[in-house]
């Protein structure tokens, strides 16, 4: 176990919808990751926060956005769904802002089907 | 661009084998670089990391050698188990700035047979 919680586990949702899916970092990490694992794809990073602020951005959709809260956990809200979305998505974090020893501990993810 | 090479597999060994999964990188910085392990159905789990040249990374009987000179962080264990049967990722973190998350490889399948 990480100690990096994500919900919901499974996440099932008709194109063109809205979700949200939330994470807990771990206790003391201020910074949390996205990241998307899809067939295809492989897995991406899609965004950065830390204590709240956006720290960088990787291959994420404009349909797509995250934000984090003042108690540090973190939400990503994925709209106007397509078949495409469906993946896992993973969520991690880290003590840092990042840098060689900053290490990522990982979510369990939450796997989105869209039908 | 930053990016991660690895062997897809599935990669079939028979138990108490030697392993070797290739990883090679390109990075614009000078980057740390991972392993992490998928069980199935589960979340990534860090095996080992190494953070500049000729560093050794290792955990659990595996070990991976951060090589500069030829670009690679090849993942070796002397005799693997049936427990060590998962999907082995290469990353890597760019330190000369920019975005942040890991860049990973595609995923190596490694299956152990009794």
């Amino acid at each position: 176990d990480s100690g990096v919680t994500q919900t919901p586990k499974h996440l099932i949702t008709a194109t063109g919808q809205r979700v949200t899916l939330r994470c807990s970092p771990r206790s003391g990490d201020l910074s949390v990751y996205w990241y998307q694992q899809s067939l295809d794809q492989g897995l991406q990073f899609l965004i950065q926060y830390y204590n709240g602020e956006e720290r960088a951005k990787g291959n994420i959709l404009e349909r797509f956005s995250a934000q984090q809260f003042p108690d540090l956990h973190s939400e990503l809200n994925l709209s106007s769904l397509e078949l495409g979305d469906s993946a896992l998505y993973f969520c991690a974090s880290s003590v840092g802002s990042g840098g060689p020893t900053d290490t990522q501990y990982f979510g369990p993810g939450t796997r989105l089907t869209v039908l | 661009g930053n990016s991660v090479t690895q062997m897809e597999g599935p990669v079939t060994l028979s138990e108490e084998a030697f392993l070797t999964i290739n990883c090679t990188y390109t990075a614009t910085g000078y980057p740390s670089l991972f392993w992490y392990v998928q069980y199935p159905g589960e979340g990534l789990q860090l095996l080992l990391k190494a953070t500049k040249a000729d560093d050794k990374g290792s955990n659990k009987g595996f070990e991976a050698t951060y090589r500069k000179e030829t670009t690679s962080f090849h993942l070796e264990k002397g005799s693997v188990q049936v427990s060590d049967s998962a999907v082995y990722f290469c990353a890597l973190r760019d330190s000369g700035g920019g975005a942040d998350g890991l860049t990973f490889g595609k995923g190596t399948h490694l299956i152990i047979q009794p």
